[in-house]
């Protein structure tokens, strides 16, 4: 099984500043790597797919970068909406797995 | 509008059983891998099913390994349902259940989800 770790676990940031998330992969993903945000009580929601292509309707601040092993989701100015948590996602072999998820908190 | 709504969830005893249905509307539904991804309360997602799109030869199916042999994944092309028979549930089921439409390689959308809850 890949295993994706994330960190921070928590990060306290404030608007307008620049949210930097990280996701290592326990075995290489190739290019499949895809970032889904989820706020209290909703499902989760697309983000970014195959590492830095965004997802319909979702804002410029939001990008993605890395290969193979490490990959970065970065918010480049926060807004107070972007309070979530995080997962990254591989799909590139079964079982497809999620990291354990980047709580941001906008003070 | 793409849409995925649940239902079937409910409080169970341990050991008993659930099926749960996803209806699929405004997309093809039968050119699209789907999947079944839980979430317990307050923790992590977790992929527990996948079927391919419907073959000749059948579908390809996927198990996690903590639902294998207890849960059933299918599909009805015909009437744009995604479904999961649950038996011999255990109290580390419960979660809200979310059906999910897989596009290449990526999850989307997500229905609402629904909650199934395992305790006597």
């Amino acid at each position: 099984e890949i295993v994706l770790t994330q960190s921070p676990a928590t990060l306290s940031l404030s608007p307008g500043e620049r949210a930097t998330l990280s996701c290592r992969a326990s075995q290489s993903v190739s290019s499949y790597l895809a970032w889904y945000q989820q706020k209290p009580g909703q499902a989760p929601r697309l983000l970014m797919y195959v590492v830095s292509s965004r997802a319909a309707g979702i804002p410029a601040r939001f990008s993605g970068s890395g290969s193979g092993t490490d990959f970065t989701l970065t918010i480049s100015s926060l807004e107070p909406e972007d309070s979530a948590v995080y997962y990254c996602h591989q799909r590139n072999k079964w079982p497809f797995t999620f990291g354990p998820g980047t709580k941001l908190e906008i003070k | 509008e793409v849409q995925l709504v649940e239902s079937g969830g409910g409080v169970v005893q341990p050991g008993g059983s659930l099926r749960l249905s996803c209806a699929a509307s405004g997309f093809a539904f039968s050119s699209y891998e789907m999947n079944w991804v839980r979430q317990a309360p307050g923790k992590g997602l977790e992929c527990v099913a996948f079927i391919s799109r419907s073959k000749s030869s059948g579908s390809t199916i996927f198990y996690a390994d903590s639902v294998k042999g207890r849960f059933t994944i299918s599909r009805d092309d015909a009437n744009n349902s995604l479904y999961l028979q649950m038996n011999s549930l255990r109290a580390e089921d419960t979660a809200v259940y979310y059906c999910v439409r897989e596009t290449s390689t990526w999850f989307d959308p997500w229905g609402q989800g629904t909650l199934v809850t395992v305790s006597s």
